[in-house]
């Protein structure tokens, strides 16, 4: 079966402009989780959706939101750029919220100049 | 600070040699996992571990969880170069129905064929 696609896989934006992001899920996985990852601060959690409810937030500005539509679909926009939020950006899909492993995407790359 | 921390931070191995990487964590889960990177790519799941286990084979991995000294351990035996990766531990906490998948910083593995 299709694997978690994150498009697009590479993005170039301006300071100040802003983002969206988008994930499609394993076929049945209703949930989705946003990590980003850079190589001083690592994996930090962004979101976490499940049958369209943000059930969780990391400690991330109001600059990012997300949000989940009906067929599990995700994504994550970031407003007003700074050169801070260039990462990985990596989307998680998984059959239910606590209990199961995660397929990951692979990622989109956002370089902010 | 972070939840689950890998240790060592880097190894460096000869192919045909046993990895083992450890993984500490401070609160109460419902499980452990364990994830490999491939350079920059997403995260692909290889263990779950859940509190009331103790040990899980998959394949060439060994994965221990000792809920009494809050830690984990990742052996890999008869490495190959394909092996060299990052990986990392992520804790499901137990606190709540809501909290959230946590990565550790990621121990970097090099197999030298």
């Amino acid at each position: 079966k299709a694997g978690v696609t994150q498009t697009p896989r590479y993005l170039i934006k301006t300071r100040g402009q802003q983002v969206t992001l988008s994930c499609s899920p394993i076929s049945g996985h209703r949930s989705v989780s946003w990590y980003q990852q850079t190589p001083g601060q690592g994996l930090q959690f962004l979101f976490e959706y499940f049958s369209e409810t943000q059930r969780n937030k990391g400690n991330f500005p109001g600059r990012f939101s997300g949000r989940q539509f009906s067929n599990s679909r995700s994504e994550m926009n970031v407003s007003t750029l700074e050169l801070g939020d260039s990462a990985l950006y990596l989307c998680a899909s998984s059959l239910g919220p606590r209990g199961y492993g995660y397929t990951f995407g692979s990622g989109t790359r956002l370089t902010v100049v | 600070s972070q939840q689950g921390e890998e240790d060592p931070q880097a190894l460096s191995i000869q192919e045909g040699e046993n990895a083992t990487m450890n993984c500490s964590y401070k609160t109460s889960i419902n499980n452990l996992q364990w994830y490999r990177q491939n350079s920059g790519r997403g995260l692909v799941h290889l263990i779950l571990i859940r509190s009331n286990e103790r040990e899980k084979h998959s394949g060439r991995l060994r994965v221990t969880l000792d809920t009494s000294k809050k830690s984990s351990s990742l052996l890999i035996t008869a490495s190959r170069a394909a092996d060299t990766a990052s990986y990392f531990c992520a804790t499901d906490r137990e606190e709540t129905s809501y909290d959230k998948v946590i990565f550790g910083p990621g121990t970097s593995l090099s197999v030298i064929p």
